[in-house]
């Protein structure tokens, strides 16, 4: 199994531009989930899934959309880049209750 | 909402010295508590968890507890090794509809020979 998938692994864009970041789970989880990491503030939720065709926002779900139209992807969306969201993202996935989550590799993305 | 707290990094230490790693959390319902790992330049790997009061999770050597009464879940470990050396986050799951996991801001261990 490949487990979490995200693509590309490397990014720079402008300021103003769009994006879509991809994942792709083939474990079947309903549940999914996109982070962003800096440094000294940890992982913070940007939106996740329940399930497909159901999306809540997370912590910091401003300058972000999703979709979930299938099981398996859930990209997400920047609207018109800003330098703010240089971050690494984390696609993550979830059968759910006590089993943790499942991490893809990674997205650094730079915004100049 | 739900919060995780763990101590602030970076911590170093000499191989084979006893790691405690100190983690807190505020749920308003029975969460389910990890710890995850980062190496450096990876993604996130599940290390151990503990889904009830009393529990005890453990994995290559690190345990941790899940302690209600003092809303804990410590990351111990009696012997690094320099191969421990990574970022270590404390998370919370919470039960219910939403399943959302939530992280603390991580700690930075540094093994040193």
């Amino acid at each position: 199994n490949a487990g979490v998938t995200q693509t590309p692994k490397f990014q720079v864009l402008k300021t103003g531009q769009s994006m879509t970041l991809q994942c792709a789970q083939d474990m079947n989880h309903e549940y999914m989930s996109w982070y962003r990491q800096d440094p000294g503030m940890g992982l913070r939720l940007i939106h996740y899934s329940v399930g497909a065709g159901i999306t809540d926002q997370g912590e910091v779900p401003n300058g972000y959309n999703v979709s979930r139209s299938t099981t398996e992807d859930f990209p997400l969306r920047l609207l018109s880049a800003a330098p703010s969201q240089t971050s690494v993202y984390f696609c993550a996935s979830s059968t759910g209750g006590h089993y943790g989550y499942t991490f893809g590799s990674g997205t650094r993305l730079t915004v100049v | 909402g739900d919060s995780v707290t763990q101590m602030e990094g970076p911590v170093t230490l000499s191989e084979e010295a006893f790691l405690t790693i100190n983690c807190t959390y505020t749920a308003t319902g029975y969460p389910s508590l990890f710890w995850y790992v980062q190496y450096p330049g990876e993604g996130l790997q599940l290390l151990l968890k503990a889904t009830k009061a009393d529990d005890k999770g453990s994995n290559k050597g690190f345990e941790a507890t899940y302690r209600k009464e003092t809303t804990s879940f410590h990351l111990e470990k009696g012997s690094v090794q320099v191969s421990d050396s990574a970022v270590y986050f404390c998370a919370l799951s919470e039960r219910g509809a939403t399943n959302k996991l939530i992280f603390g801001t991580g700690t930075l261990l540094a093994v040193q020979p």
